[in-house]
């Protein structure tokens, strides 16, 4: 079984500061992905990220980077110089087994970051 | 190219009752999944097809859930009879599995008030 933790249910961060939110994971897959989803009050799932588990590097795309520990088996976001556009849930999220083929995503239960002015 | 559509945004219903959301997925996506989020929880996998068959209904409740996917792109997920704690939003999502990250796509969903 998979499980996804999400430690911090809310956070604050003034603007144009960075951010880390963490989330630790558990898997028996060999092979599995990590991702990353921001939820704005829209409620629509945005993907933000993405970090295998045999990438030798950590994944960034522009303002996201994702500080994967394999041994700790962590994956937490950072996010540089925060906007207010940035005040959204975030959710961790992982597939496992994907030589199997079973593809869904499993979720932590979010972070609600708050990007004060 | 077109997002993940789901109809409706928004439903009331009394317990007992019966409703349906149906999802259309971006195109040429084999994939669809749908989710249940709950107020202050992540998405929780109710059910994954993949083209018209399932993958994983392993947490879809069957006394009272069904989904069908009978062409293999669109997708209704029926809830009948409704109960109080079914309140929640109602995700669907689809994949491209052939290359790269094989991130979901997700629609606005479909949030449901049981009363």
């Amino acid at each position: 079984a998979q499980k996804i933790t999400q430690t911090q249910p809310g956070m604050f961060v003034q603007e144009k500061e960075a951010v880390t939110l963490d989330c630790t994971y558990d898997t028996s897959d060999p092979s599995y992905g990590l991702f990353w989803y921001k939820q704005p009050s829209s409620g629509e799932m945005i993907f933000l990220i993405y970090q295998g588990s045999y990438d030798q590097q950590n994944a960034t795309e522009g303002r996201y980077s994702l500080n994967f520990q394999k041994a700790r088996k962590s994956a937490n976001l950072v996010i540089s110089a925060s906007q207010l556009g940035d005040s959204a849930m975030y959710f961790c999220a992982m597939r496992g087994g994907v030589d199997t083929g079973r593809r869904a995503l499993t979720f932590g239960s979010g972070t609600r970051l708050q990007v004060q002015p | 190219e077109a997002g993940v559509a789901q109809s409706p945004r928004y439903k009331i219903i009394e317990k007992r009752q019966s409703v349906a959301f149906w999802c259309n997925p971006i195109s040429g996506h084999a994939t669809l999944y749908w989710y249940q989020q709950i107020l202050g929880q992540g998405p929780k996998l109710l059910i994954q097809f993949q083209n018209n068959g399932v993958v994983d209904d392993s947490q879809l409740p069957k006394d009272r859930f069904s989904a069908e996917r009978l062409k293999g792109v669109d997708s209704t997920l029926k809830i009948q009879p409704a109960k109080l704690e079914d309140s929640a939003v109602y995700l669907c999502a689809s994949s491209l599995d052939i290359v790269g990250t094989g991130e979901l796509f997700f629609g606005e969903g479909s949030r449901l008030t049981v009363l």
